[in-house]
């Protein structure tokens, strides 16, 4: 079955460390998003890649980085510059522009 | 910036009871998605409206788009308990690939 898958479901950071979330997606999608949702809140858009080996930030990308080498994957480095991680991060892809998104299931950080 | 703007943020029905969420935005768009959350998930789309239609519907669920006053519903018929979930309405102006989401709408379905 085609879908996006994001690993993994919870993750704890410790201070001072960047943790990686990985997002894989298995449906030929040449965009792929990264969201951050905090509790109530929508999602806020923090990168966003049209193309491989191209990507732009979106409303709140500070303390983030994000790489796309391939197709398939877009994984989001949450990085210590990044103060308060503790959310949840969604996955998204999407083929092309007026298209609807396809979300994985979520990575749940926390702060230990 | 969050374009979209969800109206009530909380809604309690009984089972069969119909629900009306409402979604209004600021600049122009090219369409309006509706996405629906179950708790601990990612989004589901449940549909998409392009700015020059009026009405879709798809299964029990009917959206309706007003351009003029920047304004969407979404219409849930007959509901059922596992309708219980967030719902978000999300706009896309076209400049790019992005969606802007609201804070979107907790909709509890009681049995």
């Amino acid at each position: 079955d085609g879908g996006i898958t994001q690993s993994p479901k919870y993750l704890f950071r410790k201070e001072g460390q960047n943790v990686t979330l990985s997002c894989e997606q298995n449906l030929n999608h040449d965009a792929m998003y990264w969201y951050r949702q905090d509790p109530g809140q929508g999602l806020r858009l923090i990168y966003y890649s049209q193309i491989v080996n191209d990507f732009q930030k979106g409303d709140i990308a500070e303390g983030y980085s994000v790489s796309r080498e391939k197709k398939e994957s877009f994984p989001l480095t949450v990085t210590s510059a990044q103060k308060n991680p503790t959310a949840f991060y969604l996955c998204a892809s999407s083929n092309g522009r007026y298209q609807p998104q396809h979300f994985g299931d979520g990575t749940r950080l926390s702060i230990l | 910036s969050q374009q979209g703007e969800e109206d009530p943020q909380a809604l309690s029905i009984q089972e069969g009871e119909n629900a009306t969420m409402n979604c209004s935005y600021k600049t122009s768009i090219n369409n309006l998605q509706w996405y629906r959350q179950n708790s601990g998930r990612g989004l589901v789309h449940l549909i998409l409206i392009r700015s020059n239609e009026r009405e879709k519907h798809s299964g029990r669920l009917r959206v309706t788009l007003d351009t003029s006053k920047k304004s969407s519903s979404l219409l849930i018929t007959a509901s059922r308990a596992a309708d219980t979930a967030s719902y978000f309405c999300a706009t896309d102006t076209g400049a790019n690939s992005k969606l802007t989401f609201g804070k979107g709408i907790t909709l509890s379905v009681r049995p």
